[in-house]
């Protein structure tokens, strides 16, 4: 029982290029969302998901593309980097049936945009 | 929109007490209370659900005023493991659940010998 399992840890990206952000889960969790993280600013939600082909968006989707094929998975794509875009990720993932259950988050990617 | 957390930072001697305050505009389904140490990942603490219940874990507690749309998180007697950041998460619950869960800002928590 891995958990949430994200990679890769540490990306460097130059501005323009693409790169999915991979995130999986083997706890068969139907809920999962994406997080950035920056000084200052707390954990923001960037997309969401309440299951396989359900996806929606959170406080800050703009350049991030997210879909949900599986259970498993939930990809977060940058289709063209921008240095505002630097910042850590986290993935995390829970259970919908199980009120009192919270999120478990995956170890993060550090991403570097130049 | 991001629930807001108060305060900022506090720094604690050990054995000393401290509370945490979480408020939102929205009407809440849950709360949740996360703790991060520096580099690591957020990990859950406890969750609220909307009733006006009181939690416990270990010397750190919880309420939820659903009415007032607002938490605390209550650590008592305090320990140098206590230190890090510590966030309040809420749920709006469109579809009825946790499903769309908002951080605020964070609280840095300091654990002083």
């Amino acid at each position: 029982n891995a958990g949430v399992t994200q990679t890769p840890k540490f990306q460097v990206l130059k501005t323009g290029q693409s790169m999915t952000l991979q995130c999986a889960q083997d706890m068969n969790h139907e809920y999962m969302s994406w997080y950035r993280q920056d000084p200052g600013m707390g954990l923001r939600l960037i997309h969401y998901s309440v299951g396989a082909g359900i996806t929606d968006q959170g406080e800050v989707p703009n350049g991030y593309n997210v879909s949900r094929s599986t259970t498993e998975d939930f990809p977060l794509r940058l289709l063209s980097a921008a240095p505002s875009q630097t910042s850590v990720y986290f993935c995390a993932s829970s259970y919908s049936e199980a009120p009192g259950y919270g999120y478990t988050f995956g170890s993060g990617t550090r991403l570097t945009v130049v | 929109q991001q629930p807001v957390q108060s305060p900022q930072a506090v720094i604690l001697r050990e054995g000393e007490d401290a509370v945490i305050n979480c408020s939102s505009s929205k009407a809440l389904y849950s709360v949740h209370w996360y703790r991060q140490k520096h580099g690591e990942a957020p990990v859950f603490l406890m969750i609220l659900l909307k009733g006006g219940e009181q939690k416990g874990h270990e010397k750190i507690s919880a309420s939820f005023n659903e009415k007032k749309q607002q938490s605390s998180l209550y650590l008592t007697a305090s320990q140098l493991s206590y230190s890090g950041t510590y966030f309040c998460g809420t749920a709006e619950g469109p579809q009825g659940g946790s499903e769309k869960l908002v951080f605020g800002k964070g609280t840095k928590l300091t654990v002083n010998p």
